[in-house]
């Protein structure tokens, strides 16, 4: 089976501008969750989505978005870009239909906002 | 609050010994605890997982043990080697929160020949 894949694996952008990034999860799972780590912060959860509904929240503002299709693919967005917002993004996904699960990870974009 | 603590940053061990990384946590409603191995600039690689209801779980080299009234889990690495040398991530979930992980910061394992 293939494993999570994650796309672009490199972004430079401005402050101001948004970003989209893509996430296939490994097939058969149908839930998808994406982390952000950074040196000060390590790794921290930002959503998760399952069939196409954002189940869970982590404490990031509303500038950091997301959305699952209906095959189980996610895209994250970030608007209005701060230098902070530079870091390695990550999607993991599992079976998870209820309860927990391993959540497998992708290899992660790595976003550089100047 | 830091829900996951991993205390060492670093950890030195010699080719064929064992290595111990430990993990403290906080929130008695995590019921299901994983190990991740990480390399710099890429994702997390799942490595061994534990439910609450046990208190060892073995893979391979890989052993990790919980201890539940201590809220304390443990990765034993037997016998380690050079490949072995990573950063390794202890995270945490609960069933009541979907899809969630904790993290812990994170351990740097060194395994010299």
């Amino acid at each position: 089976k293939a494993g999570v894949t994650q796309t672009p694996r490199y972004l430079i952008k401005t402050r101001g501008q948004q970003v989209t990034l893509s996430c296939s999860p490994i097939s058969g799972h149908r839930s998808v969750s994406w982390y952000q780590q950074t040196p000060g912060q390590g790794l921290q959860f930002l959503f998760e989505y399952f069939s196409e509904t954002q189940r869970n929240k982590g404490n990031f503002p509303g500038r950091f978005s997301g959305r699952q299709f209906s095959n189980s693919r996610s895209e994250m967005n970030v608007s209005t870009l701060e230098l902070g917002d530079s870091a390695l993004y990550l999607c993991a996904s599992s079976l998870l239909i209820a309860g927990t699960d391993t959540q497998y990870f992708g290899p992660g974009t790595r976003l550089t906002v100047l | 609050d830091q829900q996951v603590k991993q205390n060492s940053p670093s950890l030195s061990v010699q080719e064929g010994r064992i290595s111990i990384l430990n993990c403290d946590y906080t929130n008695s409603m995590f019921d299901y605890f994983l190990w991740y191995k990480k390399y710099p600039a890429e994702g997390p690689t799942f490595l061994i997982s534990i439910s609450s209801i046990k208190d060892k779980n073995e893979d391979g080299r890989f052993t990790v043990f919980l201890n539940k009234s201590a809220k304390h889990l443990s990765l034993h690495i037997v016998p380690s080697q050079p490949g072995d040398s990573a950063v390794y991530f202890c995270a945490a979930s609960a069933s009541s929160n979907t899809g969630k992980l904790i993290f812990g910061q994170g351990t740097t394992l060194q395994v010299k020949p």
